[in-house]
């Protein structure tokens, strides 16, 4: 099984662009997150849906958006980048919620926007 | 509602023990415990349940304080693959499914 996966690995941008985070999971995960990750900061929560059809804002939701396409797809979108969104973007997934699966992460996207 | 991780950082020589402290302030439904080396995705370790069901490492302990919202990370006779930051994420009771993490804490053992 390949898990989450995130495309693309690696993202430069310039301020003002768009841009579509994509995420992916095999493993039939009711749940899924989107987190960001800076230095000093931890991990992040910027969105997470639920179940399929359902998203909720995190603790940082500004100048994102998100769209949980079917069960195994999660988006996250970048209407007009800035140079505060560089960061490193986690993809996560739990079967049920966190209150009693794991999380699953994906390998990161490392996303620069200059 | 961001979980307060305590040390921020711990160097360690390999054999020693360490314990990592998490807490919150609003009641907990679960504490996850998650490793993340530099460069990689942070992957779990364990999850410890209210009511006192734990799930994960064999070779690693933690404990679950519910009514003080509590969580120790107990890491003994520490190996040089143990270096790496450690995270703990909560669900916070009040309905919502979100987990969220602390700061973490940056653990190096050395030689």
């Amino acid at each position: 099984n390949a898990g989450v996966t995130q495309t693309p690995k690696f993202q430069v941008l310039k301020t003002g662009q768009s841009m579509t985070l994509q995420c992916a999971q095999d493993m039939n995960h009711n749940s899924m997150y989107w987190y960001r990750q800076d230095p000093g900061m931890g991990l992040r929560l910027i969105y997470y849906s639920a179940s399929e059809g359902t998203t909720d804002k995190g603790e940082v939701p500004n100048g994102y958006n998100v769209s949980r396409l079917n069960k195994r797809e999660f988006s996250l979108r970048l209407e007009s980048a800035a140079p505060s969104q560089t960061s490193v973007y986690f993809c996560a997934s739990s079967y049920l919620g966190p209150r009693n699966t794991e999380a699953f992460f994906g390998q990161g996207t490392r996303l620069t926007v200059v | 509602q961001q979980p307060v991780q305590s040390p921020q950082a711990v160097i360690l020589r390999e054999g020693e023990d360490a314990v990592i402290n998490c807490s919150s302030s609003k009641a907990l439904y679960s504490v996850h415990w998650y490793r993340q080396k530099h460069g990689e995705a942070p992957v779990f370790l364990m999850i410890l349940l209210k009511g006192g069901e734990q799930k994960g490492h064999d070779k690693i302990s933690a404990s679950f304080n519910e009514k003080k919202q509590q969580s120790s990370l107990y890491l003994t006779a520490s190996q040089l693959s143990y270096s790496g930051t450690y995270f703990c994420g909560t669900a916070i009771q009040g309905g919502s499914e979100k987990l969220v993490f602390g700061k973490g804490t940056k653990l190096t053992v050395n030689p």
